[in-house]
């Protein structure tokens, strides 16, 4: 099974709006990223948070990361219609306290920004 | 900066035909992953070189699948033979160090179609 479940699995907003995605994990982990695809392309890395680290902002995106629930958000502010792509969580997974760079992603949040 | 280099960009073949895909990472980073991207799915790690030494290979199925990475460096990773279900994008990554918090990065794909 998946390490990363993202949530929603899709969402649909307006030019302007924010747009929040969830991730959950199962295990201790070293970091959790965030990565963008869009149709047809590789994997874009967008941003990274240590599992020391609670919030962390790049642009118009802010992770926070809660490893007491095991939950990462990303928020896209005043989203664009370039901002249209699916993005997914992927976990560095921490085993014995060895950092292994095992990155295990989840299903994805497909978002669409209408202009 | 080169980015991870991946040929062939698209291949067709029939079931039980044999098929070897190419990678070639950033310059001077230790870790290269393969993953498997079924549409509509997160990437699903394949194996994970650390140098020329495989750490993972845990979800690799190994009666038809195989993976090298010469002198530490290139990759290929083979399918012999294809299956119907072999049919998805797979992913060629690399990153610094896995014992390090960095991220990967990711090449272009190589979209694989069994008939």
């Amino acid at each position: 099974s998946q390490q990363g479940e993202e949530d929603p699995q899709a969402l649909s907003i307006q030019e302007g709006e924010n747009a929040t995605m969830n991730c959950s994990y199962k295990t201790s982990i070293n970091n959790l990223q965030w990565y963008r695809q869009n149709s047809g392309r590789g994997l874009v890395h967008l941003i990274l948070i240590r599992s020391n680290e609670r919030e962390k902002h790049s642009g118009r995106l802010r992770v926070t990361l809660d490893t007491s629930k095991k939950s990462s958000s990303l928020l896209i502010t005043a989203s664009r219609a370039a901002d249209t792509a699916s993005y997914f969580c992927a976990t560095d997974i921490n085993a014995g306290g060895t950092s292994y760079g095992k990155l295990t992603f989840g299903q994805g949040t497909i978002l669409t920004v209408h202009p | 900066e080169a980015g991870v280099a991946q040929s062939p960009r698209y291949k067709i073949i029939e079931k039980r035909q044999s098929v070897a895909f190419w990678c070639n990472p950033i310059s001077g980073h230790a870790t290269l992953y393969w993953y498997q991207q079924i549409l509509g799915q997160g990437p699903k790690l394949l194996i994970q070189f650390q140098n020329n030494g495989v750490v993972d290979d845990s979800q690799l199925p190994k009666d038809r699948f195989s993976a090298e990475r010469l002198k530490g460096v290139d990759s290929t990773l083979k399918i012999q033979p294809a299956k119907l279900e072999d049919s998805a994008v797979y992913l060629c990554a690399s990153s610094l160090d896995r014992r390090r918090n960095t991220e990967a990065f990711f090449g272009q794909g190589t979209r694989l179609t069994v008939v």
